[in-house]
């Protein structure tokens, strides 16, 4: 079974600094993605950064990347530079690419609080 | 382009009342998703359709809840009857079913049920 665990219920960071959130995840699957999405206070659910298993490189998507460690099963997103408009609620996800069902399983999210 | 479309955006009703939940995905994706989000639960997968064919309800909290995709651009979420604990946000989420697979979501609607 596949689960995604993030530790961190609250975060806070300065403006202009970077940050990290946590994930870790669990699966059998021999290949797999990873999702970080953005839930600001309004609700919608924005989708950042995606790293498959196989891939060699860290994502990255201009302010946002990924520090993905495989051995450690961790993909961790960071920040830089942050932003007021950062606040929001961060969830990790992971999608099996061997089984191609499209699925995804989330964590419990992280809500990042900017401070000016 | 139009995103995932959701309808109502906001639905009071009370308890033991049937709700009706829409959701229009974009075009050309064919797989789409309804998850429910709360505070305790955080979020969860109800049931998943590719190409209109629902694939896994395993999700789904009882028999009172039940969805349907007649096609490719439409489709419900009902509950009935509903129950306060039923209260929540829905959201529905499409993919293009190619890599890397990712969902767009809805706005999602938020459900009270009195």
């Amino acid at each position: 079974a596949q689960k995604i665990t993030q530790t961190q219920p609250g975060m806070f960071v300065q403006e202009k600094e970077a940050v990290t959130l946590d994930c870790t995840y669990d699966t059998s699957d021999p290949s797999y993605g990873l999702f970080w999405y953005k839930q600001p206070s309004s609700g919608e659910m924005i989708f950042l950064i995606y790293q498959g298993s196989y891939d060699q490189q860290n994502a990255t998507e201009g302010r946002y990347s990924l520090n993905f460690q495989k051995a450690r099963k961790s993909a961790n997103l960071v920040i830089s530079a942050s932003q007021l408009g950062d606040s929001a609620m961060y969830f990790c996800a992971m999608s099996s690419i061997s089984s191609n069902t499209g699925k995804l399983i989330f964590g419990q999210g992280t809500t990042l609080q900017v401070k000016p | 382009d139009a995103g995932v479309i959701q309808s109502p955006r906001h639905e009071v009703t009370e308890m033991g009342q049937e709700v009706t939940l829409r959701c229009k995905p974009i075009s050309g994706h064919n797989s789409l998703f309804w998850y429910r989000q709360t505070m305790m639960r955080g979020l969860e997968l109800l049931i998943y359709f590719n190409n209109n064919v629902p694939i896994d309800d395993s999700g789904m909290p009882e028999d009172r809840f039940s969805a349907k995709m007649p096609n490719a651009s439409f489709s419900t979420l009902k509950i009935q009857p509903s129950e306060p604990r039923d209260s929540a946000v829905y959201f529905c989420a499409s993919s293009p079913r190619t890599e890397p697979n990712e969902q767009f979501f809805g706005p999602g609607t938020r459900l009270t049920v009195l």
